[in-house]
C-alpha cells in the first residue's frame, strides 16, 4: 500500500520568508507519480506539479521549487519570497503509473502568511 | 479550461435522509473520483468510476454508492445519512495517467 506523509500541520510565517514544505511518501512500486496541489480558502484544489518516479530534477516555476529526492523518499516543496496569496492548505499526493489511477493524499499543511 | 462543478457548495440534511451529491466535468474526461476532506486526514477516496456505468470502491466506500449514467456526471449517494458523514466532498475527472482537476467541494452537515 502507499502512504504519503506530511508532517507539518500547519506552518506561519512572515510575509518575504521562504518556507519549505516537507512531504514523505511510501511504496514498494519503482513507477509512480508524485503531485502537489493547493487549496486556498474557496476550497478547490488547484494542481501544481507533477514528477514522475524516473525524473529526479528539481523543478523551478517562478517562486516555486520541487525537490525530488528518492534516496530519502522526499519531494519537498519551497516557495521563495512568500506572499499573503500563498496562504492555502497544501497536498501532496501519489499515484502509481500501472494500476488504479487513484490519489493517495498526504494530510496537507496549512500555510499562512503574515503581512 | 477544465471545469469541475458540483450541485451545492454547502448543504444540510437530517440523519437517515437519502441525499444526492452531483458533479458535472465539461473536458470530456473518462476519469471522476469523489472525495471526502476531513481535518487531519487529507482527502480519502470514496469511489472512482473509468467510464460511463463503470465504477470502483476507493478506501472508504462504507455508507456510500455512486451513480455514472453518462460520461460527464458522477454522482454520490448517501443512502441514509449520518453524523459522521458530515464532511467536504470533493469531486475530481481526469484523463488517463493525467493529473485530476478538482471541484469546489460540498460542504455537507448532518444533523
Amino acid at each position: 500500500a502507499q502512504k504519503v506523509t506530511q508532517a507539518q500541520t500547519e506552518i506561519s510565517v512572515v510575509e518575504k520568508e521562504d518556507v519549505t514544505l516537507d512531504c514523505v511518501y511510501e511504496t514498494r512500486d519503482t513507477t509512480y507519480y508524485l503531485f502537489w496541489y493547493k487549496q486556498p480558502p474557496s476550497g478547490e484544489l488547484v494542481f501544481l506539479i507533477r514528477r514522475n518516479s524516473f525524473d529526479e530534477q528539481n523543478e523551478i516555476s517562478g517562486r516555486y521549487s520541487w525537490n525530488f529526492q528518492k534516496s530519502t523518499s522526499s519531494f519537498n516543496f519551497t516557495i521563495t519570497a512568500s506572499q499573503v496569496v500563498d496562504s492555502a492548505v497544501y497536498f501532496c499526493a501519489l499515484r502509481l503509473i500501472q494500476g488504479a489511477q487513484k490519489l493517495v493524499f498526504g494530510q496537507g499543511t496549512r500555510l499562512t502568511i503574515n503581512p | 479550461d477544465v471545469k469541475v462543478t458540483q450541485s451545492s457548495r454547502y448543504l444540510v440534511k437530517r440523519t437517515g435522509e437519502k441525499v444526492f451529491l452531483e458533479c458535472v466535468q465539461d473536458m470530456d474526461h473518462e476519469n471522476m473520483f469523489w472525495y471526502r476532506q476531513d481535518p487531519g486526514l487529507g482527502l480519502r477516496l470514496i469511489y472512482f468510476s473509468y467510464d460511463v456505468k463503470m465504477k470502483e470502491k476507493g478506501d472508504i466506500p462504507e455508507g456510500y454508492s455512486v451513480s455514472r449514467e453518462k460520461k460527464e456526471r458522477f454522482s454520490l449517494i448517501l443512502e441514509s445519512a449520518s453524523t459522521n458523514q458530515t464532511s467536504m466532498y470533493l469531486c475530481a475527472s481526469s484523463s488517463p495517467y493525467n493529473e485530476q482537476f478538482f471541484g469546489p467541494g460540498t460542504r455537507l452537515t448532518v444533523l
